[in-house]
């Protein structure tokens, strides 16, 4: 069964750092392309970052670029979101994502986390 | 980025109703569409992607259309536990976009 753990949430303050992590199993890790995508509250979804198999390439929207850091360990099958100079507005469930193998499907999350929440307020 | 346009964004129905919630992108996105699932307190799930193609364990009253810009989630036969928001995703390109979701429920 695949599984996909989150810790590391907490209240932080504005302007501080955070890092989240993700701990996999029931597949193998190192042949997937993983995410996090995060939820404020009652609100919708927002794509946060990606990271290929390798680590070699990581993705990001121009909301959190040069503030977030997505990387992994393969040996270790985790993934992890190093949050840097945080904004009220980062507060969300940031969900860790496994994005599904396939050509047509490579762009696709086929399973998801519990989600981790990050409450960043003063 | 490619922005995504869904509607309506909350709907009622009744047990064995019919329903559709629609996607629209602000640009051809080549049926590089996905549609997730999220019951209160869960993390998604997702339902369709490329469209029209099921993920595996999916309850076949769900099906997907659409092209171009325009994509749509059908449920026939609305069930007790289709009770959820949805939500739309452009998988064309990066920056990967979600729709703003459709909440519906049972009426």
């Amino acid at each position: 069964e695949v599984q996909l753990v989150e810790s590391g949430g907490g209240l932080v303050q504005p302007g501080r750092s955070l890092k989240l992590s993700c701990a996999a199993s029931g597949f193998t890790f190192s042949n997937y392309y993983m995410a996090w995508v995060r939820q404020a509250p009652k609100k919708g979804l927002e794509w946060v970052a990606t990271i290929s198999t390798s680590g070699s390439r990581t993705y990001y929207p121009d909301s959190v670029k040069g503030r977030f850091t997505i990387s992994r360990d393969n040996a270790k099958s985790s993934l992890y979101l190093q949050m840097n100079s945080l904004k009220s507005e980062d507060t969300a469930t940031y969900y860790c994502a496994r994005h599904a193998s396939g050509v047509v499907t490579r762009y696709v999350m086929d399973a998801w986390g519990q989600g981790a929440s990050v409450t960043v307020s003063s | 980025d490619i922005q995504m346009t869904q509607s309506p964004a909350s709907l009622s129905a009744s047990l064995g109703e019919t329903v559709s919630i629609e996607c629209l992108a602000s640009e051809g996105i080549s049926n590089d569409l996905a549609w997730y699932q999220q019951k209160s307190g869960k993390s998604p799930q997702l339902l369709i992607y490329a469209a029209s193609r099921l993920q595996d364990g999916v309850p076949s009253r769900f099906s997907g259309s659409g092209s171009g810009t325009r994509y749509s989630l059908k449920i026939s036969g609305m069930q007790p536990e289709d009770e959820a928001d949805y939500f739309c995703q452009q998988s064309y390109k990066y920056p990967l976009t979600f729709g703003s979701g459709t909440k519906l429920e049972i009426k």
